[in-house]
Order: structure tokens, then sequence, then C-alpha cells
């Protein structure tokens, strides 16, 4: 049974570029959230999708979006990059049940 | 002052020692999870709580609602035990988990 899959695993952008980061969830998991783990800090809540509507975001700008698609995998975009979005990203999704199974991240480096 | 603490900060030990480390927080919550992560990568889920005391394996994690306080426990540590334990919160109604800032566990051979 796969567990939350992220693509890419590390990327390398220019700032002012755009960057689309993927998710897929556990089977099962129909809710997908996005957090931000800038080097050395705790995660930051960036948004939360379920029936491909983000229910909750956090304190980011609209720079960041996202989507969720029928198949319950998601999407995190990242427009006009600056330095400072450079962290690890993470997606985890949720069962009720089970609770919250995290990706491995995709490291986002911005030059 | 953040929602969750968890103490220590960092802590080092060595191979087969009693491991401790707590989480306090100060909201009310519907869960508390206690989160694994290794350097440099993704982040695992060790336990979901929201009463009593579950055990997996080495680990046992414990949670006192009245006290708002957490442990979590790894008995006979392995070096492979190293890595940073995170403790966060959900919150009733919220989508959103609230972390803690992470403890650093070093156990040396």
């Amino acid at each position: 049974d796969a567990g939350v899959t992220q693509s890419p695993t590390h990327l390398i952008k220019t700032r002012g570029q755009q960057v689309t980061l993927r998710c897929s969830p556990k089977s099962g998991h129909d809710t997908v959230s996005w957090y931000q783990q800038a080097l050395g800090q705790g995660p930051q809540f960036i948004f939360q999708y379920y029936e491909e509507e983000e229910r909750q975001r956090g304190n980011f700008p609209d720079r960041f979006s996202g989507h969720q698609f029928p198949n319950y995998s998601s999407e995190l975009n990242v427009n006009a990059l600056l330095l400072g979005d450079s962290a690890l990203y993470l997606c985890a999704s949720r069962s009720l049940v089970r609770g919250y199974t995290f990706g491995s991240g995709t490291r986002l480096t911005v030059v | 002052k953040n929602e969750v603490e968890q103490s220590p900060q960092n802590l080092t030990a060595q191979e087969g020692e009693f491991i401790t480390i707590n989480c306090s927080y100060s909201v009310g919550i519907s869960a508390l999870h206690w989160l694994q992560q290794h350097p440099g990568g993704g982040i695992v889920s060790l336990f979901m709580l929201s009463s009593g005391k579950k055990k997996h394996g080495r680990l046992i994690a414990t949670i006192n609602i009245q006290e708002k306080h957490s442990s979590l426990h790894i008995t006979a540590s392995h070096p492979r035990d190293s890595a940073v334990y995170i403790c966060a919160v959900s919150r009733p109604g919220a989508q959103k988990l609230v972390f803690g800032q992470g403890t650093r566990l070093t156990i040396n051979p």
C-alpha cells in the first residue's frame, strides 16, 4: 500500500519563476494538506484541500495556490518565486481514523 | 507563547538509555500527534492520541488531557532512533496541524 507520494524530490528554480509540486495521497485518504518547512523550523500550514476545494488556508500570500483533482491528488503552485520560498514542502493526507500520513517532501531551492 | 511547546529541544544519550520527550499544549485539541523526521527527510507519523496510552515496539506515547501534556518514551534506545521528534496537535473544527518546535535526539553508540 503506497503512502503519500510527492514529486519531484528536489528542484532548483530561479527567482521570479513559477513552480508546481505534486502529491498523491495515501490510498483511502481524501484530504490533502500542504506545509512549508524552512531549514531548522517546524512545518507551517499552507492550505488543505477536500472534495476539490480549498477548505482552510494558512498565512501565505496569494502567490501560493493549489488544486485537488477527482482522484484526490493535489498540486501546489507558487508564482513569482522569492529566495525566501526555499524550503521543504510537505504534503500530508488524512483519514479520520488513522490520522495523517506525510510524504517525503519536495526540497525547493530558489536561486 | 507557542500553542505547542516541547522539551527538551536537544537530547543526547547513550545507546540503551530510556528516553522521554515532553509536549505541552495550551489549546483544546481533537488529537495529538507524535512525528519523526530524519535529517533532510520527510515526516513519519508515529502516533495519533486522543486519550490514554499507545505502544508500538519500543515506542510508547501517553497523553493527559486534563493537564494538556503528552510524553513520548523510547525504551532501549538505538542510534537509528536519532532524529527530530515533533509533537503536533489538531484542533476541533480546524483543518491544520499546529507543530511544536521539535526535539533533536542523538543516540550515541
